[in-house]
């Protein structure tokens, strides 16, 4: 079966970088992009970004842009996602999840179980 | 400020049918029939609940409906059931690779 497991809560210092990982298993991992979202306490869902783990071709949220990275590595099946410099309101849960249809940036469709980024002085 | 406005909260008793609606606050986005909803009970992840505008992944129960009209979706829930209380997200497709959440709406079984 599809499984997205998501690296460990994160603790990070205002100014600093964070590396959240997804680790899929239970299907082809370079025949599905993976898309990234994430939400603030109490908040609402946001769309961050999308990855072709096929080609790595990306497109992020405008907001993003410029702190943000998406990349794969195919050999371990794992997306990557990473925010750099860091502000207290990116805290947030961050969920990656595959798409339900092959290549299609939209529909994700399996969810990783998420992960807690607190930014905190 | 999402691009897409959905309300607050709805309501409904069980058994009853209830609409949520999801309008696009620019053209562009209202422009694509591309939009999915997803479920989400607190604490856990999204659930893909319809995608296309319309169509239910497997092993989504045929309660849930989705529709579009001009800038506005909408997806129906029928036969309301204690486990439909949660919130609801509906996402557009907003150009440039790029889709948009709505800010959500709490589904209250009365």
């Amino acid at each position: 079966q599809v499984q997205l497991v998501q690296s460990g809560a994160e603790m990070k210092k205002p100014g600093a970088s964070v590396k959240v990982s997804c680790k899929a298993s239970g299907y082809t991992f370079s025949n599905y992009g993976v898309t990234w979202v994430r939400q603030a306490p109490g908040q609402g869902l946001e769309w961050m970004g999308w990855i072709n783990a096929y080609n790595g071709n990306t497109d992020y949220a405008q907001k993003m842009q410029g702190r943000v990275t998406l990349t794969t590595d195919t050999s371990a099946s794992t997306a990557y996602l990473e925010l750099r410099s860091l502000r207290d309101d990116d805290t947030a849960v961050y969920y990656c999840a595959r798409g339900l249809l092959p290549m299609a940036s939209g529909w994700p469709g399996y969810w990783g179980q998420g992960t807690l980024v607190t930014v905190s002085s | 400020q999402s691009a897409l406005t959905q309300p607050a909260s709805v309501s409904g008793s069980p058994g009853q049918s209830i609409t949520i609606s999801c309008t696009a606050t620019s053209s562009d986005v209202g422009s694509y029939n591309l939009v999915s909803w997803f479920q989400q009970h607190p604490a856990k992840a999204p659930k893909l609940m319809i995608y296309e505008v319309t169509k239910r992944p497997s092993g989504i129960s045929n309660r849930f409906s989705g529709s579009k009209s001009g800038n506005t979706a909408s997806l129906t829930i029928s036969g309301l059931q204690a486990e439909d209380e949660a919130d609801y997200y509906c996402c557009s497709y907003a150009g440039g690779g790029t889709w948009v959440f709505g800010g959500g709406t709490k589904v209250t079984v009365l």
